[in-house]
């Protein structure tokens, strides 16, 4: 089963905006990561966040994490057309010993 | 860094066909994870080793499915008697020790088309 659910399903911008998309998650948790699809690709890891910390920033992305409401979000600052692809949070359960488990994901389309 | 490898990319069968995929995770990862991805939906969790132990297997992978990490290196899964609903994209994935869970590492996967 999928524990995490991303809102929006699809999100269509225009390039230079920014692009937010959320994960909801199920069960306490012991990390939550962000991954990124491109088409018929294998999936990329872009950024981790402990269940201890609020915000993480690598590069245009940033991602929060609010363990109280078992959600978290990823930014993406001055999309560009390249940033097209499925984006997919995961999550670790508090054992922190069994697989990830992978959110539904949210398909971002950035428009030239 | 050559990647995780899937092979084949591509591979079409006719219901009641058995077919096995093969994964090369990155030498020096100990964990392998294999998912399994249909359209529009996130991967979901088949099965994972250390090394050659086979540690955990989801409720998916019923009794038609098996894999295999007989040196602890490259992977294999098998699928016998396939049915149409075993169409999806086969994802492999490894990840090394002492960041289990932290960041894997996906092969490009195998999309099978059952007919």
């Amino acid at each position: 089963s999928q524990q995490g659910e991303e809102d929006p399903q699809a999100l269509s911008i225009q390039e230079g905006e920014n692009a937010t998309m959320n994960c909801s998650y199920k069960t306490s948790i012991n990390n939550l990561q962000w991954y990124r699809q491109n088409s018929g690709r294998g999936l990329v890891h872009l950024i981790l966040i402990r269940s201890n910390e609020r915000e993480k920033h690598s590069g245009r992305l940033r991602v929060t994490l609010d363990t109280s409401k078992k959600s978290s979000s990823l930014l993406i600052t001055a999309s560009r057309a390249a940033d097209t692809a499925s984006y997919f949070c995961a999550t670790v359960p508090n054992s922190g010993n069994t697989p990830l488990v992978f959110g539904k994901g949210t398909r971002l389309s950035v428009i030239a | 860094d050559t990647g995780v490898s899937q092979d084949p990319r591509h591979k079409i069968t006719k219901r009641g066909q058995n077919v096995t995929f093969r994964c090369d995770p990155i030498s020096e990862h100990n964990r392998l994870y294999w998912y399994r991805q249909t359209l529009g939906q996130g991967p979901e969790f088949l099965t994972y080793f250390q090394n050659e132990a086979q540690l955990e297997k989801s409720r998916l992978l019923s009794d038609r499915f098996s894999a295999e990490r007989p040196k602890g290196s490259f992977s294999t899964l098998e699928i016998q008697r396939t049915e149409q609903g075993d169409s999806a994209m086969y994802l492999c994935a490894s990840s090394p020790p002492g960041a289990t869970n932290e960041k894997l590492f996906f092969g490009s996967g195998t999309q099978l088309s059952v007919l």
